[in-house]
């Protein structure tokens, strides 16, 4: 069965732009979360959405947002884009609540110009 | 607040040792750890998922244990492989969030 799936894989933005990045889940997981990679900073949570709705969020600011539609496929979009948003962003699909393994895409690698 | 830690940082070791990496974690109320594993540029994949009920799992030439009370994993790779060199981060589910350590980055020789 298909993985995880991001799209687009790798983009440029200028400052001040805004991005959407979209997640389809493995079929049948209705968990997704989302995290950013940085060198600096590693793997930093961003939130997580179970059936349409938010679970968690991470410390972020509100630039940061996030859906899931009813198909479990996730947006997440980044506005007023800052050369500090440059990062891989990551999403991860599981089938149970906090005990399902995760399964991540490849990441769409952002770089902010 | 739960902390996730990976030491060593990196590690480089000749083709066909057998290896230890390790991750410590500082709450020991936990759902599971999971390790994954991270080549450059690419996204994480799935080692192994051991969940708190468990001691150990294994898979191929990885094995991992779990020791909640002292708060640590070890994954166990037998006779390396230079296809083995990539980044590995453990994460644990303590709750509602996964907390990742920073990894150990893996460089086996020929």
């Amino acid at each position: 069965k298909a993985g995880v799936t991001q799209t687009p894989r790798y983009l440029i933005k200028t400052r001040g732009q805004q991005v959407t990045l979209s997640c389809s889940p493995i079929s049948g997981h209705r968990s997704v979360s989302w995290y950013q990679q940085t060198p600096g900073q590693g793997l930093q949570f961003l939130f997580e959405y179970f059936s349409e709705t938010q679970r968690n969020k991470g410390n972020f600011p509100g630039r940061f947002s996030g859906r899931q539609f009813s198909n479990s496929r996730s947006e997440m979009n980044v506005s007023t884009l800052e050369l500090g948003d440059s990062a891989l962003y990551l999403c991860a699909s599981w089938d149970r609540d906090y005990t399902g393994e995760l399964f991540f895409g490849e990441g769409s690698r952002l770089t902010v110009l | 607040k739960q902390e996730v830690t990976q030491i060593p940082a990196a590690l480089s070791v000749p083709e066909g040792e057998n290896l230890v990496l390790n991750c410590s974690f500082t709450d020991s109320a936990i759902y599971n750890l999971q390790w994954f594993r991270q080549d450059p540029g690419k996204g994480l994949t799935s080692l192994l998922l051991i969940q708190s009920s468990q001691r150990e799992q294994t898979s191929g030439r990885l094995n991992a244990s779990l020791d909640k009370s002292s708060g640590r994993s070890t994954l166990y790779i037998a006779a390396s492989q230079p296809g083995d060199s990539a980044t590995y981060l453990c994460a644990v589910r303590g709750g509602e969030k996964l907390i990742f350590g920073s990894g150990t980055r893996l460089l086996v020789r020929p």
